[in-house]
């Protein structure tokens, strides 16, 4: 059974850094690429970045580019996003999500975790 | 960046009702259009992919169709635990984007 479970979320300031993981497991982690999707609570869903399987291929959403870091550890079936420069924008649910296809990178998701809340306040 | 123009952006329909959500793309997407069910409280669910592919478990009455940058996603006979939140999404090109959402209700 495939699993993602997100932990880091919390309270931070603005301007403060977070890190969130993603715990893999159920599916051989290192096949395919990942994504972190992210929900401000009541509203639509929003790309933030994503990982190929290798590493080689990754992006961000023109929001958060230059401040949040995506990257995985194939070894711990892990995938990560460094957060810093955070603002009160950010304030959402962040989703980890597989991938659909083995090798593939673009956004198409066939599992995803059960979300962690980032709250950035004063 | 594509953006997804989905309608509308909530319905309120009868049970075994059949349901129409439309979402138009502003640039040609090579059909990579995927739909998604988000019950509250819940992640999304992926229902429909390469805009007419159905996702393995998820029931007949689901379906999606159209091309280019125009598609349709429909529930034959609407049920009560179809009651939820319905994203549209492009995989074409990054930045991949979503549809604003449609919310179903039962009437």
């Amino acid at each position: 059974e495939v699993q993602l479970v997100e932990s880091g979320g919390g309270l931070v300031q603005p301007g403060r850094s977070l890190r969130l993981s993603c715990a893999a497991s159920g599916f051989t982690f290192d096949d395919y690429g990942m994504h972190w999707v992210r929900q401000v609570p009541g509203k639509g869903l929003e790309w933030v970045s994503g990982i190929s399987w290798n590493s080689c291929d990754i992006g961000y959403a023109d929001s958060v580019k230059g401040r949040f870091t995506i990257s995985r550890d194939n070894a711990k079936n892990s995938l990560y996003m460094q957060m810093n420069s955070l603002r009160p924008e950010d304030t959402a649910f962040y989703y980890c999500a597989k991938v659909k296809r083995s090798g593939w990178y673009s956004l198409l998701v066939d599992y995803w975790g059960q979300g962690t809340l980032v709250t950035v306040s004063s | 960046d594509i953006q997804m123009t989905q309608s509308p952006s909530s319905l309120s329909a009868s049970v075994g009702d059949r349901v129409t959500i439309t979402c138009q793309a502003s640039q040609d997407i090579n059909n990579y259009l995927n739909w998604y069910q988000q019950k509250p409280g819940k992640a999304p669910k992926l229902l429909i992919y390469d805009a007419s592919d159905l996702e393995t478990g998820v029931p007949s009455r689901f379906s999606g169709s159209g091309s280019g940058t125009d598609f349709t996603f429909t529930i034959t006979s609407l049920q009560p635990e179809d009651i939820a939140t319905y994203y549209c999404q492009q995989s074409d090109n990054l930045p991949w984007t979503f549809g604003q959402g449609t919310k179903v209700e039962i009437k």
